[in-house]
């Protein structure tokens, strides 16, 4: 069965340093979304992508947050510097294309920043 | 703009218990009603999902129900099992505008034998 794969699965990092996490959607699905859940709350979008264009990303923190999708295939999610609040499941998912009303969620990558 | 509000948890049954979780929305136009489950250290499934008003969904023996008239989609299960324990998320999908999911903060269910 096709699934969304995500790396790593756990990260531990220092504050002020850089991490990266990467995102192979299911083939074929355009439309590519980053959330982050933090403990307790529900998955909030950070960008979502139509190929290797950005569609939304209104609440992706530009100062340190950036995403790429260059070949609209896989994409990595990556923040610089990494501050304590930053700690939070990040969660890809994907779906045939913008308003599919079905996404397909990875396992997420856990991140603790110490 | 869309929102998506749950009972809060967490919630403790017993197994074979009547499972309810509350689920309202608000949002413009008619959007796309889900509910995810998120087990232990896993990424969000699906679990169910209605696209329009008095569809019903259904899978694994759960049920919702969109309401129209009361903008809800409430999560229900006549007889839980230990392996239902989890978070579930209701979410709304609004085609036709920011064409995003917007979850609800989501509640956690445990299910004791």
């Amino acid at each position: 069965e096709a699934e969304v794969a995500q790396s790593p699965r756990y990260k531990i990092t220092e504050k002020s340093q850089a991490v990266a996490f990467w995102c192979d959607p299911i083939s074929g699905h355009a439309t590519l979304y980053w959330y982050r859940q933090i403990l307790g709350q529900g998955p909030e979008l950070l960008v979502q992508f139509q190929d290797e264009s950005v569609v939304d990303d209104s609440q992706l923190p530009k100062d340190r947050f950036s995403a790429e999708r260059l070949k609209g295939v896989d994409s990595t999610l990556k923040i610089q510097p990494a501050e304590l609040g930053d700690s939070a499941m990040y969660l890809c998912a994907s779906s045939l294309t913008t308003g599919t009303p079905e996404a397909f969620f990875g396992q997420g990558t856990r991140l603790t920043v110490v | 703009g869309n929102s998506v509000t749950q009972m809060e948890g967490p919630v403790t049954l017993s197994e074979e218990a009547f499972l309810t979780i509350n689920c309202t929305y608000t949002a413009t136009g008619y959007p796309s009603l889900f509910w995810y489950v998120q087990y232990p250290g896993e990424g969000l499934q699906l679990l169910l999902k209605a696209t329009k008003a008095d569809d019903k969904g259904s899978n694994k023996g759960f049920e919702a129900t969109y309401r129209k008239e009361t903008t809800s989609f409430h999560l229900e299960k006549g007889s839980v099992q230990v392996s239902d324990s989890a978070v579930y998320f209701c979410a709304l999908l609004h085609q036709g505008g920011s064409e995003k999911l917007v979850f609800g903060k989501g509640m956690k269910l445990t299910v004791n034998p």
